[in-house]
């Protein structure tokens, strides 16, 4: 089963806006990660937020987490035509050590870049 | 540095039959996870492979199996294969701390597109 939604499930938007993707998740969390997936391909990991963490930044991304609204976002700024790909936020839970390492996906949020 | 690596690349089958897919983790890492992608879905976990064993599993019935070797690498078996077992399979390696029981980064291959005919 998905534990997270990311919001909106498509995204349209020129070179050089910022986007903007939202995950909303259901339990306890102890991570939540981003992740990019280009046509069908690999996952490449882009950002980890620990639960105790509000705020994080690399590059052009910045992911924000809100425990509790359970919910994270996910921004780029200044988007490229590269950044064209499905984003996904993954949830992992530790539950007392037994569910460590589990990672639960959502549906993801296609992001199209035009040039 | 290696990243991880997965074969084969792509595979068709028919029902019935088995399918192994192999996968080697990222270097310094010693636990590999499993996760099957259906077409336009999020990765959904298997199960998880640390010395050796299996530590945890998703919800996938036992025809799913797996194996970690001592050089960290593992198979993911899949028997009596079914059409809805078409996806892309992906496998994940990461550094497990025990002690602190920190979720590390899980860092993907590029998977093996399993067709089911």
């Amino acid at each position: 089963s998905q534990q997270g939604e990311e919001d909106p499930q498509a995204l349209s938007i020129q070179e050089g806006e910022n986007a903007t993707m939202n995950c909303s998740y259901k339990t306890s969390i102890n991570n939540l990660q981003w992740y990019r997936q280009n046509s069908g391909r690999g996952l490449v990991h882009l950002i980890l937020i620990r639960s105790n963490e509000r705020e994080k930044h690399s590059g052009r991304l910045r992911v924000t987490l809100d425990t509790s609204k359970k919910s994270s976002s996910l921004l780029i700024t200044a988007s490229r035509a590269a950044d064209t790909a499905s984003y996904f936020c993954a949830t992992g839970v530790h539950a007392g050590g037994t569910s460590y390492g589990k990672l639960t996906f959502g549906q993801g949020t296609i992001l199209t870049v035009h040039p | 540095d290696a990243g991880v690596t997965q074969s084969p690349t792509h595979l068709i089958k028919t029902r019935g039959q088995q399918v192994t897919l192999r996968c080697s983790p990222k270097s310094g890492h010693d636990t590999v996870s499993w996760y099957q992608q259906a077409l336009g879905q999020g990765p959904q976990f298997i199960f998880q492979y640390y010395e050796e064993e299996e530590r945890q599993r998703g919800n996938f019935p036992d025809r799913f199996s797996g194996h970690q070797f001592p050089n960290y690498s593992s198979e993911l078996n899949v028997n009596a294969l079914l059409l809805g077992d078409s996806a892309l399979y992906l496998c994940a390696s990461s550094l497990d701390r025990v002690t602190t029981r920190i979720i590390n980064e899980q860092f993907f291959g590029p998977g093996t597109r399993l067709t089911v005919l």
